[in-house]
């Protein structure tokens, strides 16, 4: 079975403080694709990351930082000096080599001022 | 123009009402999906089409019928729904490398999504 398990449903930092958000999955494949999205109040989910299950590398993009374990079945997300502008819902989904997508519940980030 | 738009972004209907939910891709992509949020629920996939062919259906009530009569366009037409359909639906799309009809690895493109309430 495929799953995507995001516990921390709501998270409140103050700005510039960084922040970490957790995924971790549940698959039986070997080979699978992770993403991040961004939710926010608009409501369109914005593509933050891909990654394949045979690059372990992590990734930073600007003050955006991925940290992905096969090891835990982890893909966690780390926002660097948070910034008001970040205040979203961001989902982790794993997709396996069918067509289908798997979303956690989603983590509401609230940066405060 | 936004990539995906979403008509109408709100939209309350009652059970015996026909309506339906339309969504336009102008990122020429060739693969589109819906998907339904409800309140803390993960994002469910209900639908997939690509190369205008349904690809995926998990099991959905036939009282959502989707249409895909392009690759630009997307239809979810909604018919007898019951109040626990009452969510956000979104709609996706993304470009397929692949040859054939998979959209393994895609990344899709959401729409903002149409409310739907049901009364």
């Amino acid at each position: 079975a495929q799953k995507v398990t995001q516990a921390q449903t709501e998270i409140s930092v103050v700005e510039k403080e960084d922040v970490t958000l957790d995924c971790v999955y549940e698959t039986r494949d070997t080979t699978y694709y992770l993403f991040w999205y961004k939710q926010p109040p608009s409501g369109e989910l914005v593509f933050l990351i891909r990654r394949n299950s045979f690059d372990e590398q992590n990734e930073i993009s600007g003050r955006y930082s991925w940290n992905f374990q096969k090891s835990t079945s982890s893909f966690n997300f780390t926002i660097t000096a948070s910034q008001v502008v970040d205040s979203a819902v961001y989902f982790c989904a794993l997709q396996n080599t069918g067509n289908q997508f798997y979303f956690g519940t989603g983590t509401s980030l609230t940066v405060i001022p | 123009e936004t990539g995906v738009t979403q008509t109408p972004r709100h939209l309350v209907m009652g059970m015996t009402n026909k309506k339906s939910l339309k969504c336009e891709q102008h990122l020429g992509h060739n693969a589109m999906y819906w998907y339904k949020q409800s309140a803390k629920k993960p994002l469910e996939l209900m639908f997939v089409y690509s190369l205008e062919e349904r690809v995926e259906n998990n099991s959905v009530p036939s009282r959502f019928s989707p249409e895909c009569p392009n690759s630009s366009h997307l239809f979810l037409h909604l018919h007898t729904l019951q109040p626990e359909d009452s969510a956000l639906y979104l709609c996706a799309s993304s470009q397929s490398l692949n040859l054939g009809t998979r959209v393994f690895g895609n990344i899709q493109y959401f729409g903002a999504g149409t409310r739907l309430s049901v009364l």
